[in-house]
């Protein structure tokens, strides 16, 4: 089945930055790699994803890169806010199931102001 | 329109209860999940349900665990004779069916086994 690891667990940067986290994935056959921000005390909401037949996508100030080749996928922020401040998880869809996912462990990012 | 909802929002219980969690998904959705979120971890999957195909019980971590789905909408997680190491939020996500639908996530049951 499915592995999807990610890092860093833990990211800390100053209002205005760059945030970046990468996953890697081990089923070549997965298709679908969504990305979910989880607020303290509150349920996880997808931000955006992609499917395998796109390199990239982009909204507003969120975007993913995919490469199929290596098997992984990064999220990038730009211009960050506090608000921005949550845990984000990535997942990987399993080819062994039906629009079934794996979730990454998740990375705390902390925006500074 | 409505999300999906979980009951309760918060059990206590204690070592060696069964407990039931309660899913209703959001109408018409044919997918269920149910994941385990232990303080500070990522989602772990547990079981997932689609249309009337036989549930995807890979994830279930012991056969204290259990799900069903009854009428191909609300769910019920069962565990029995509870474990300190159970305690954790359980959440449930449902879905269109379709490839690549996004999975919604409702409030979760935050279960404390003393």
């Amino acid at each position: 089945g499915e592995n999807v690891e990610q890092h860093p667990s833990t990211l800390s940067v100053q209002e205005g930055d760059s945030a970046v986290i990468k996953c890697t994935y081990s089923d070549s056959a997965s298709n679908y790699f969504p990305w979910y921000k989880q607020e303290l005390g509150k349920r996880p909401q997808l931000i955006i994803d992609i499917r395998s037949n796109v390199g990239e996508k982009k909204d507003q100030r969120i975007a993913v890169t995919l490469n199929k080749t290596a098997k992984h996928f990064s999220l990038h922020i730009t211009e960050t806010q506090p608000e921005d401040s949550a845990v984000y998880f990535c997942a990987a869809s399993d080819s062994g199931g039906y629009n079934k996912l794996i979730f990454g462990a998740g990375t705390r990012l902390a925006v500074h102001p | 329109g409505a999300g999906v909802s979980q009951s309760p929002s918060n059990k206590v219980t204690e070592k060696g209860k069964d407990v039931e969690l309660r899913c209703d998904p959001i109408s018409g959705h044919t997918a269920l999940y149910w994941y385990r979120q232990s303080l500070g971890q990522g989602l772990e999957f547990l079981i997932y349900f689609q249309g009337n195909s036989a549930p995807d019980k890979s994830g279930l971590p012991s056969d204290r665990f259990s799900a069903e789905r009854t009428g191909g909408s609300v769910s019920t997680l069962t565990i029995q004779r509870t474990q300190q190491e159970d305690s954790a939020v359980y959440l449930c996500a449902s879905s269109g069916g379709d490839s690549y639908n996004e999975q919604f996530f409702g409030p979760g049951t935050r279960l404390t086994v003393l």
